[in-house]
């Protein structure tokens, strides 16, 4: 990808379980934002952390960013069947977003 | 939040004919405007960074000429493929930044996509 790369490519849980995918990026940031796409939709922005934050939480996301390594990851608590989809992290400012190559989630119910 | 709006959804056309993809900013002001390509179970390939007034700048690789881009306003972009061959075949995503930062301006708001095949 134009951003770098994520894993695992894909993750196949049991409703209930947490989920954790890995992002690892090329440039220096700002920040680095997680989104999430529905098959053949658009993406829809989940949570934004900056590069002077080691750690945000949004209801079940939880979001680590590691600069020195220039990886961030993404945990998602009490997985539920409606979370399956692809996520991707993303990096950028106003003039370019580079998106990583994604994670497919699949959660069983 | 805010809105996106991107049409058509999915376009069918035969090879040699121009096909264009609108993306319009609904509620908010989107000084830039940006173009993605996804290829199936891929990422998102950034094609270019539309700015309001001027021309695109495109990502190396990415024919300008092939992929004519117009922001002629702060709500509308669009995307020209012209000549289209059976290889420019994909899924097209446009998406925008708030100007005035009114829902932070750093997120990006995605347009639901076109899927173009051509035949």
């Amino acid at each position: 990808s134009q951003q770098g790369e994520e894993d695992p490519q894909a993750l196949s849980i049991q409703e209930g379980e947490n989920a954790t995918m890995n992002c690892s990026y090329k440039t220096s940031i700002n920040n680095l934002q997680w989104y999430r796409q529905n098959s053949g939709r658009g993406l829809v922005h989940l949570i934004l952390i900056r590069s002077n934050e080691r750690e945000k939480h949004s209801g079940r996301l939880r979001v680590t960013l590691d600069t020195s390594k220039k990886s961030s990851s993404l945990l998602i608590t009490a997985s539920r069947a409606a979370d399956t989809a692809s996520y991707f992290c993303a990096t950028g400012n106003f003039n370019k977003f580079y998106f990583g190559s994604g994670t497919k989630l699949n959660v069983k119910p | 939040g805010a809105v996106v709006s991107q049409h058509p959804s999915w376009v069918i056309c035969k090879s040699g004919t121009s096909v264009k993809i609108e993306c319009r900013s609904l509620d908010f002001q989107a000084t830039t405007m940006f173009w993605y390509r996804q290829f199936p179970k891929q990422s998102l390939m950034l094609m270019a960074t539309s700015n309001e007034g001027s021309k695109a700048t495109y990502e190396q690789g990415v024919e300008k000429d092939k992929f004519l881009i117009n922001h002629a306003s702060l709500t509308l972009s669009t995307l020209t493929v012209t000549s289209a061959h059976p290889e420019d075949s994909s899924f097209y995503i446009c998406s925008a930044s708030d100007r005035l930062r009114r829902a932070g301006g750093e997120k990006l708001f995605f347009g639901s996509g076109t899927q173009l095949s051509v035949l």
